[in-house]
């Protein structure tokens, strides 16, 4: 069975960093591309960030870019997000998803940016 | 940026209503265009991916249609499980976009 579980999320003052991790089992995590995808409370979906199966490439939206680096370790099957300079609009649920399809997701886990 | 617009933005239907949902992008997307649904608290589930190619274990209620910029996801016969907001997705070009989601709602 697929499984992606989101951990690292919290309260943070702005400025502040966090980093979240995205633990992968069930697949071969190091033939997929993987994606962030964040959802701000009571709005709508917004893509975050991308990678590429063996961490060739990395993309970013341009609201995160230079802010935010996504990186991965395919010996531990994890994903991670370094998200620094955090702004109160960065609030959001995070979200880890498998492939250019988005075809399995994760649970979520809520960064929260307020002083 | 590819914008990606859907309409309604909601729409109220009773069980066994068919319910068109559609979805326009602002250039030409081939068929490079996936379907989710949303329920409260919970993450999105892929529906429909390729335009129009059904995801592993979704009904058969689900279809989906289009290429180019239109696009079109429909329920033929609604069931109560199926309340909840759906999104349309590029997978065309980087940054992947989302339309704004319509929310189905019982009348």
């Amino acid at each position: 069975e697929v499984q992606l579980v989101e951990s690292g999320g919290g309260l943070v003052k702005p400025g502040g960093s966090l980093r979240l991790s995205c633990a992968a089992s069930g697949f071969t995590f190091s033939s997929y591309t993987i994606n962030w995808v964040r959802q701000a409370p009571g709005k709508g979906l917004e893509w975050v960030s991308s990678i590429t199966s063996g961490s060739e490439y990395t993309y970013y939206a341009g609201s995160v870019e230079g802010r935010f680096t996504i990186s991965r370790d395919n010996a531990k099957n994890s994903l991670y997000l370094q998200m620094n300079s955090l702004r109160v609009e960065d609030t959001a649920v995070y979200y880890c998803a498998r492939d250019g399809m988005l075809d399995f997701w994760g649970q979520g886990t809520l960064v929260t940016v307020s002083s | 940026d590819i914008q990606m617009t859907q309409s309604p933005s909601s729409l109220s239907a009773s069980v066994g209503d068919r319910v068109t949902i559609t979805c326009r992008a602002s250039q030409s997307i081939s068929r490079y265009l996936n379907w989710f649904q949303q329920k409260p608290g919970k993450a999105p589930k892929l529906l429909i991916y390729g335009a129009s190619s059904l995801q592993s274990g979704v009904p058969s209620r689900f279809s989906g249609s289009g290429s180019g910029t239109d696009f079109t996801l429909t329920i033929s016969t609604l069931q109560p499980e199926d309340f909840a907001t759906y999104y349309c997705q590029q997978g065309h070009s980087n940054p992947v976009t989302f339309g704004q989601g319509t929310k189905v709602e019982i009348k």
